[in-house]
């Protein structure tokens, strides 16, 4: 079965330091996988995606995911933290292979301190 | 700008009363979605129109129907909502179906059910 799973569902960081928001899939296709962003009452925003080129994805606002293949796993990271960070974040995993299927994690809320 | 747009922003309406939303897009995308989100919960697909073909996920409740008139608009009607239907409704577009294709997701309409 596929499946995505967001490790944390909260990540409280301080403002200039690293943010690290886990994700890890499970797919038994050649995945894509995207990291979106909602801040409060607004919709999804596309991050980056990685739809099987360069394992390393660099996306808007200086965010980006490595995909690990031998671990399943595809981590957004960002160096240094803002305060307009702050939001929910989606990790999701889309494939065609017996029939087209978008899959979203849980969930991780960023909080960002002062 | 090409963009999403949903109205109303916020929808209130009264238990078993029908209510339509709307979604329009002005990216001429062959694919719109629609999804509910529920307070705290990831988006939850409930169909989507690859250009006229209708596309329900299995566990959509007949409740829920869809039109899609022409290739710019998308309705979501639902016919008698419940209490359990308050949500926030997000629809999105996309140019192709296929994994590796980006959703473009427009700010949502949050239905409250009284």
């Amino acid at each position: 079965a596929q499946s995505v799973t967001q490790l944390d569902s909260h990540v409280s960081v301080s403002e200039g330091t690293p943010v690290l928001l886990r994700c890890n899939y499970s797919s038994s296709y050649s995945p894509s996988l995207f990291w979106y962003v909602q801040h409060p009452n607004k919709g999804l925003q596309l991050l980056l995606k990685y739809t099987s080129a360069a394992t390393l994805v660099k996306g808007i606002n200086g965010f980006e995911a490595e995909f690990k293949k031998s671990e399943t796993s595809f981590h957004l990271t960002k160096p240094s933290a803002h305060m307009s960070d702050a939001a929910e974040y989606f990790c999701v995993v889309s494939y065609n292979t017996g029939g087209f299927k978008t899959i979203f994690g849980a969930g991780t809320r960023l909080f960002v301190k002062a | 700008d090409a963009m999403v747009i949903q109205n109303p922003r916020y929808q209130v309406t009264q238990f078993g009363k029908p209510v339509t939303l709307s979604c329009s897009q002005t990216l001429n995308h062959n694919v719109m979605y629609w999804y509910q989100q529920k307070s705290s919960q990831a988006p939850k697909l409930l169909f989507h129109y690859y250009d006229k073909d209708f596309n329900n996920e299995a566990d959509t409740p007949d409740n829920f129907q869809s039109r899609r008139p022409n290739t710019s608009f998308c309705f979501l009607d639902i016919r008698s909502p419940g209490l359990g239907d308050a949500a926030m409704y997000l629809c999105a577009t996309s140019s192709v179906r296929v994994g590796t294709d980006t959703q473009y997701f427009g700010p949502g309409t949050r239905l409250t059910v009284l």
